[in-house]
């Protein structure tokens, strides 16, 4: 079982539509949670980042953590096409020198 | 903003040869680290490096070893390119303190 676990997708939404973006974990010590965006033929860039559970809001993006239940989602309200790219969480137990494991990333599409 | 750069966007090299893929940050960043990234498979740690001269394994280290004489720059060398060392390669950098990670644009290899 992987660590940390993402429905590739694709997942298609007309434009304006409410993402919701999901992971789950399997490992309790995870406590910093990230969401990077990809777009095709790009590297990773930074999304969001939260530190233990409870939401984090920055203009359309949400993120959620529930480490109950071990599981992380983004929101993205009034997606746009320019939103059309892979989204990878990626998670860590603590800063400095602790791993930071990733999701294998969700393909989202946004039709305009 | 924090920049990273990757010596190569396109490289196609042959079966047994030494490939040289270069990384250099812009941040004084004290981490540095080389991923690959497979459909399906996600981002996989190969590298790190937590100062010049200091290195890591990270999890599929095998046929890759690397190179950090100076801070800004880490190198990800195959020794002996195989077709299954095709691949995205991703560089990324980060402070010492923070799980924030920067990633440069991407080589994506072919090996032949």
């Amino acid at each position: 079982q992987k660590e940390v676990e993402q429905d590739p997708g694709p997942l298609s939404v007309p434009e304006g539509a409410i993402v919701s973006l999901n992971c789950t974990y399997s490992n309790s010590a995870f406590q910093y949670f990230m969401w990077y965006r990809q777009y095709s033929r790009k590297g990773p860039e930074l999304l969001m980042y939260t530190y233990s559970s409870g939401n984090k809001e920055d203009g359309r993006f949400t993120a959620q953590v529930d480490k109950s239940s071990k599981y992380i989602s983004l929101f993205i309200r009034d997606s746009q096409p320019s939103d059309s790219a892979t989204y990878l969480c990626a998670m860590s137990a603590g800063g400095g020198y602790q791993k930071v494991t990733f999701g294998t990333g969700t393909k989202l599409q946004v039709i305009p | 903003d924090v920049k990273v750069t990757q010596s190569s966007r396109y490289l196609v090299k042959r079966t047994g040869e030494k490939v040289f893929l270069e990384c250099v940050q812009d941040m004084d960043h004290e981490n540095m680290f080389w991923y690959r990234q497979d459909p399906g498979l996600g981002l996989r740690l190969i590298y790190f490096s937590y100062d010049v001269k200091m290195k890591e394994k990270g999890d599929i280290p095998e046929g890759y070893s690397v190179s950090r004489e100076k801070k800004e720059r880490f190198s990800l060398i195959l020794e002996s390119a195989s077709t299954n060392q095709t691949s995205m390669y991703l560089c990324a950098s980060r402070t010492g303190t923070t799980d924030t990670q920067y990633f440069g644009p991407g080589t994506r290899l072919t090996v032949l």
